[in-house]
């Protein structure tokens, strides 16, 4: 029972594009969202969130739109760069027991082409 | 600014070895996380701490134990190591946004 799916194992986009990275949820209890990306050997690194209560989040080139009622999440970069080759994992939280338990996709694997 | 560190980064064992892998954070977090991450899946949550003193049980915690006797250590153990341990482990901590080690390389023969 996937709770959080990203369905393109792989997206591949030109340089100077718009790159648009896809993640659908079924638990309506998460009120927070968010992006990570992975470089290999590497760990995770938080690039942008969104809480429940908006439907767009805004940083530099990133941008995340939310869909509550399609329960859907995507991230919006804008113009790709060579450097935003990687792995990128979205991840939904909800308080559980004291915690706030992060469940993540199985990711997205972006090649930016020169 | 090291934030969360993690060691060691790679280790062979043979099954029925045990480790201890140990996180450490400088950012003062009272949560703290330890995540394993295989081939063509998220990462899953194994054990968790909301606070010195205090663990609590993943999504997969089964094989593993955890202790959290500082507030900025979180240490997971495998008593005895099985090949169906072989993963990439991360720790992390935080609340909200959670920040994450550069993981840990375990293969289990």
């Amino acid at each position: 029972d996937q709770q959080v799916k990203q369905n393109s194992p792989s997206l591949s986009v030109q340089e100077g594009r718009i790159s648009i990275l896809n993640c659908d949820y079924t638990n309506s209890m998460f009120d927070y969202f968010l992006w990570y990306k992975k470089y290999p050997a590497e760990g995770p690194t938080f690039l942008i969130s969104i809480s429940s209560i908006k439907d767009k989040n805004e940083d530099g080139r990133f941008t995340v739109f939310l869909n509550k009622s399609a329960k859907h999440l995507s991230l919006h970069i804008v113009p790709s760069q060579p450097g935003d080759s990687a792995v990128y994992f979205c991840a939904a939280s909800a308080l559980e027991e004291g915690a706030q338990k992060l469940v993540f996709g199985q990711g997205t694997r972006l090649t930016i082409n020169p | 600014n090291a934030g969360v560190t993690q060691t060691p980064k790679f280790r062979v064992l043979k099954t029925g070895q045990s480790m201890t892998l140990l996180c450490a954070q400088d950012m003062n977090h009272e949560y703290m996380y330890w995540y394993r991450q295989d081939p063509g899946m998220g990462l899953r949550l194994i054990h968790y701490s909301v606070g010195e003193g205090t663990t609590a049980k993943g999504e997969v915690p089964d094989g593993y134990n955890v202790s959290r006797l500082k507030k900025q250590n979180f240490l997971l153990g495998l008593e005895s190591a099985a090949p169906s341990q072989t993963s990439v482990y991360f720790c992390a901590s935080g609340r909200n946004i959670q920040y994450f080690g550069a993981g840990t390389r375990l293969s289990v023969l």
